[in-house]
């Protein structure tokens, strides 16, 4: 099992640019998250999906959109690439919200940086 | 609102050295409660977890305690190594429907 992996591992945009970041599980798990890691802000979620075809907002989802087309891909899409969106971004599944099921399990995370 | 506080670091210990690095909670509900540990250039990995109160998770020489009484979930480690150095996140779930992580701990390890 390759668990949860994200493409590509590091980009750099310019402001305005739009790019999308890919994540893929092979665990068969319904929850996946996409979140931002800041320097002295712990992990912040943008979106999260709670099966194929079901996207919900999180924390911090102003300037990112996201798809669940697969049950095993999750994309984040940065439509108009900002600055501000410089950043670490993980991806994340769960196989339920289940107490005592709902581990998260991570990806590498993707490095974005915008100039 | 549903929140973690830890203590902030970095924290900086000699090897075989006690580890204890505090992690408090805030919520409306009964959480799950979880600390994870992220390796330079990697994701974050879960350490350990603990589903409800008076439950001791453990894992690797790790341990941590869900206190329901005073809200915290500290974790220890009695002789620390260098393999030991990296960034821990204290979070809570509760219902599964979000995580709440607390802001990192940065632990090095010197020999």
């Amino acid at each position: 099992n390759a668990g949860v992996t994200q493409t590509p591992k590091f980009r750099v945009l310019k402001t305005g640019q739009s790019m999308t970041l890919l994540c893929a599980q092979d665990m068969n798990h319904e929850y996946m998250y996409w979140y931002r890691q800041d320097p002295g802000m712990g992990l912040r979620l943008i979106h999260y999906s709670v099966g194929e075809g079901t996207t919900a907002k999180g924390e911090v989802p102003d300037g990112y959109n996201v798809s669940r087309l697969k049950k095993q891909n999750f994309l984040l899409g940065l439509e108009s690439a900002a600055p501000s969106q410089t950043s670490v971004y993980f991806c994340a599944s769960s196989y339920s919200r289940l107490a005592g099921a709902e581990t998260q399990y991570f990806g590498p995370g993707t490095r974005l940086l915008v100039l | 609102g549903d929140s973690v506080t830890q203590m902030e670091g970095p924290v900086t210990l000699s090897e075989e050295a006690f580890l204890t690095i505090n992690c408090t909670y805030t919520a409306t509900g009964y959480p799950s409660l979880f600390w994870y540990v992220q390796y330079p250039g990697e994701g974050l990995q879960l350490l350990l977890k603990a589903t409800k109160a008076d439950d001791k998770g453990s894992n690797k020489g790790f341990e941590a305690t869900y206190r329901k009484e005073t809200t915290s979930f500290h974790l220890e480690k009695g002789s620390v190594q260098v393999s030991d150095s990296a960034v821990y996140f204290c979070a809570l779930s509760i219902f599964g429907n979000q995580f709440y992580f607390g802001t990192g701990t940065s632990l090095t390890v010197i020999p």
